[in-house]
């Protein structure tokens, strides 16, 4: 049974990165019919979309974020991670990592971690 | 970006009752819609994408419907699990957006 474990640290200072990893165990990274996804839940602003992750790298991000997220693959670990820099108290959330099936070109995400959530304060 | 819109924000009803939530998107989206059920402090789970695909595993009770902006996700005959919040998410473009969500809460 595919499971997925994020890991990193639960408080990150303002204005550092933050950076997450998420374990992939029971499955393969490496699919034609899956990427790999991050998602974030604050009280905020509910739940967001991040980015995917395809195994060969291909790469897509939510363009609200674009321009402070990197999204990255290491199939030799069944691992993928998330990088957020320049943090605020706004990047405070529950952080999932997930898989999105691709389904006759529909998009889902239909296994989740259990999340970890990552606080932004000094 | 897309907007999705869900309606009503909370919901109360009783075992066994018949329940529909209701998502809407701010332009077509085709049958480009998820929906996912969230109980505290967990993560949220898959029911039905493609707007009216129930995901494997996921009682039959749950059905969704609709197609362009508006859809709807309906649980035929409430069990005491179902309790929970709901979840739309278009899957037509970036950034896949997710509504709000629907508090179900027991009457």
């Amino acid at each position: 049974q595919l499971e997925l474990q994020e890991s990193g640290p639960g408080l990150v200072q303002p204005s550092e990165t933050l950076s997450l990893t998420c374990t992939v165990s029971g499955g393969s990274l490496v699919s034609t019919t899956y990427y790999w996804g991050w998602i974030r839940q604050s009280p905020g602003k509910g739940l967001e979309w991040i980015g995917s992750i395809y195994h060969s790298g291909n790469t897509y991000y939510n363009p609200s974020l674009k321009s402070r997220v990197t999204i990255s693959v290491d199939t030799s670990k069944s691992q993928f991670s998330l990088r957020l820099s320049s943090v605020t108290a706004a990047d405070t959330a529950v952080y999932y990592c997930a898989r999105a099936l691709i389904v006759n070109y529909y998009y889902c995400l239909d296994v989740w971690g259990k999340g970890t959530t990552v606080i932004v304060s000094s | 970006d897309i907007q999705m819109t869900q309606f009503p924000i909370s919901l109360s009803a009783s075992v066994g009752d018949r329940v529909t939530f209701t998502c809407r998107a701010s332009q077509n989206i085709g049958n480009n819609l998820n929906w996912y059920q969230q109980k505290p402090g967990k993560a949220p789970k898959l029911l039905i994408y493609a707007a009216s695909s129930l995901q494997s595993g996921v009682p039959s009770r749950f059905s969704g419907s609709g197609s362009g902006t508006d859809f709807t996700l309906t649980i035929s005959s409430l069990q005491p699990e179902d309790f929970a919040t709901y979840f739309c998410q278009e899957s037509y473009s970036i950034p896949y957006t997710f509504g709000q969500g629907t508090k179900l809460e027991i009457k």
